[in-house]
């Protein structure tokens, strides 16, 4: 079966560091992606990964560990307007996508 | 470049009503999906095509839900009759290729409410 796991609901402090975890049991793998969503808004592209390891872009970074079935990604310096849903989703085949349930971050100030 | 084009962005209906969405994708992408989101949920996959043919369907309830895609451009979404519990967001996304690196761009999302 396919499935993926994240924490459903996150805080943290205007100016910090937030690391989101994923794990995933997926019958195949050919790639693992990251998408924000603001409350009533559509999903965007954040990050992919498919190799192991860190890819970084700007304030938004995210890891990849294949044997482990795991990935996070992290946010530095966060700013109020990061507050959102955070999906991991995962390829299982070419061209199909998975998706976690979300996790709900919420920035303080 | 234009977004993916979604409507209506509202609908309400009576259960075995019928409803139906539309959408319009980017530009030149060949690759269409429809998902289904529930509150508080991931978007689930329902149907996937390439151009104009059907890639994947199988998580599609298709004794009441059909979609199609003429010409290989907009796309259609239906469900007749309507449920309870097809009360969701349903958004639809497309990919310039159904390749490895060709992340999805979603529309805004059509909320169906059915009560």
């Amino acid at each position: 079966g396919q499935n993926i796991d994240q924490p459903t609901e996150m805080t943290a402090t205007e100016g910090a560091i937030v690391q989101i975890n994923c794990t995933y049991q997926t019958s195949g793998f050919n790639g693992l992606f990251w998408y924000q969503q603001h409350a009533g808004e559509a999903p965007t592209f954040l990050s992919y990964n498919v190799l192991d390891g860190l890819e970084e872009k700007g304030r938004f970074s995210s890891f990849l560990s294949r044997s482990k079935g795991y990935s996070y990604l992290l946010l530095k310096e966060l700013q109020m307007k990061d507050s959102a849903s955070y999906l991991c989703a995962v390829s299982p085949r070419q061209g199909n996508l998975i998706f976690g349930k979300g996790t709900k971050l919420s920035v303080k100030p | 470049e234009a977004g993916v084009a979604q409507s209506p962005r509202y609908k309400i209906i009576e259960k075995r009503q019928s409803v139906a969405f539309w959408c319009n994708p980017i530009s030149g992408h060949a690759t269409l999906y429809w998902y289904q989101q529930i509150l508080g949920q991931g978007p689930k996959l329902l149907i996937q095509f390439q151009n104009n043919g059907v890639v994947d369907d199988s998580q599609l309830p298709k004794d009441r839900f059909s979609a199609e895609r003429l010409k290989g451009v907009d796309s259609t979404l239906k469900i007749q009759p309507a449920k309870l519990e097809d009360s969701a967001v349903y958004l639809c996304a497309s990919s310039l290729v159904s390749g490895l690196n060709s992340p999805l761009h979603f529309g805004n999302g059509t909320r169906l409410t059915v009560t």
